[in-house]
């Protein structure tokens, strides 16, 4: 167990719908990523957040937002639903408390939750 | 940005077996290489890290060798056993990405009895 919790686990809408995922980071982690894995696209970088302000953005696409809350867990949200989207979104996070560190912080993931768009 | 490939794309290795994968990254000023193991329906599992201070690390069957200079890092599993059996990642961060993590495709590694 990693620490990292997402939820749901599991995720079934149709096309043009939103849907919210949710993820709490390990206990006094600061940064929040998010990443979609799809099988043509393998670990795609979305965004991170750092003590709730967006620290580095990846390939999001526009109908996709994210948000870091005072509590530090994190929310992705996903709006007009296309087929495409179905895939399997990882939520990780780290510690970060050190601030001069550009690199080399260990980042754990969540189990994930499975998007399916139909 | 950071760009990373990896080889092979599958593995199939005889249970006792030596398995080893590789990575090259693209941009020079990476300096953490951390590895992944993920099982089906499961998230990405931290096996082994190196940063770029170091030549070589090892954990028990697990070792990774990281070579700056032709921008190429390792992973080396020994004595394979069937619970190794999984798809696994190399990733890079610290260059201009700064600490998120770019991944390379990965390998499906298949041990056999």
């Amino acid at each position: 167990d990693s620490g990292v919790t997402q939820t749901p686990k599991h995720l079934i809408t149709a096309t043009g719908q939103r849907v919210t995922l949710r993820c709490s980071p390990r206990s006094g982690d600061l940064s929040v990523y998010w990443y979609q894995q799809s099988l043509d696209q393998g670990l795609q970088f979305l965004i991170q957040y750092y003590n709730g302000e967006e620290r580095a953005k990846g390939n999001i696409l526009e109908r996709f937002s994210a948000q870091q809350f005072p509590d530090l867990h994190s929310e992705l949200n996903l709006s007009s639903l296309e087929l495409g989207d179905s895939a399997l979104y990882f939520c990780a996070s780290s510690s970060d408390r050190d601030r001069t560190l550009s690199s080399g912080n260990t980042i754990y993931f969540g189990e994930g939750s499975w998007l399916t768009v139909v | 940005g950071e760009n990373v490939e990896q080889h092979p794309s599958t593995l199939s290795v005889q249970e006792g077996d030596s398995a080893v994968i590789k990575c090259t990254y693209s941009d020079s000023a990476s300096n953490y290489f951390p590895w992944y193991k993920q099982e089906l329906g499961k998230g990405p599992q931290l096996i082994i890290d190196i940063r770029s201070n170091v030549g070589e690390k090892k954990d028990q069957r697990i070792a990774v060798t990281l070579n700056k200079t032709a921008k190429h890092f390792s992973l080396h599993i020994t004595e394979t056993q069937p619970e190794d059996s999984a798809v696994y990642f190399c990733a890079a961060s610290g260059g201009i990405g700064g600490n998120k993590l770019t991944f390379g495709t990965g390998t499906q590694l298949k041990v056999e009895l």
